[in-house]
């Protein structure tokens, strides 16, 4: 089936304006994560669904950051008044679900590749 | 907090050598351990895990051994190809703590010359 779906793959923008990254994950799969990937912190986990609830949003770098799930499907990452730091690729990943005694995979998507001029 | 150390790069080897990527880890629980691979162009893909003590993941000839009395899980090939190169990212994760979210090294890139 379908892997990870992220959009757009790309994204340039302003510093101060808003953007919207969205992450499909893999169909039946109820956890749901995001991460960033920079060249100076490497790949911080930001935070997690377990179908639309986000337990713990300590991860994301500021308030300006937030996100939300919707039907247990598809995830949306905000940025709020952009700022040159949040120049990233921001990574999502689905597996089926989370807290569980056993590691279950995560499966990565493409990311989007975010650029704040 | 958890945290995962690993060999900055880039690596540069010729075809055929052996291959050490050394990764290092703290963690407040018991661990899984894993190595993750970045192909150009592409996503993270899982490379191979190890959920406890003195396992050994391997996939596409690379091995790893999950070393709990030096906290250590290093990658090894034996012999590299060119299509290897790519960026080796090393990450744990506490099964069970509520999250699963994976802690990553800082990553390795990874370059074989024919």
């Amino acid at each position: 089936g379908a892997g990870v779906s992220q959009s757009p793959s790309n994204k340039v923008t302003e510093k101060g304006k808003d953007v919207e990254l969205r992450c499909d994950p893999i169909s039946g799969h109820t956890a749901l994560y995001w991460y960033r990937q920079s060249l100076g912190q490497g790949l911080e986990f930001l935070i997690y669904f377990q179908g639309n609830s986000a337990p713990d949003k300590s991860g994301l770098p500021s308030d300006r950051f937030s996100a939300e799930r919707t039907g247990g499907s598809v995830s949306t990452l905000t940025i709020q008044r952009t700022q040159q730091e949040d120049s990233a690729v921001y990574l999502c990943a689905s597996t089926l679900t989370s807290g569980g005694p056993s590691y279950n995979e995560q499966f990565f998507g493409p990311g989007t590749r975010l650029t704040v001029l | 907090g958890d945290s995962v150390t690993q060999m900055e790069g880039p690596v540069t080897l010729s075809e055929e050598a052996f291959l050490t990527i050394n990764c290092t880890y703290t963690a407040t629980g018991y661990p899984s351990l894993f190595w993750y691979v970045q192909y150009p162009g592409e996503g993270l893909q899982l490379l191979l895990k190890a959920t406890k003590a003195d396992d050994k993941g391997s996939n596409k000839g690379f091995e790893a051994t999950y070393r709990k009395e030096t906290t250590s899980f290093h990658l090894e090939k034996g012999s590299v190809q060119v299509s290897d190169s790519a960026v080796y990212f090393c990450a744990l994760s506490v099964p069970g703590g509520g999250a699963d979210g994976l802690t990553f090294g800082k990553g390795t890139h990874l370059i074989i010359q024919p």
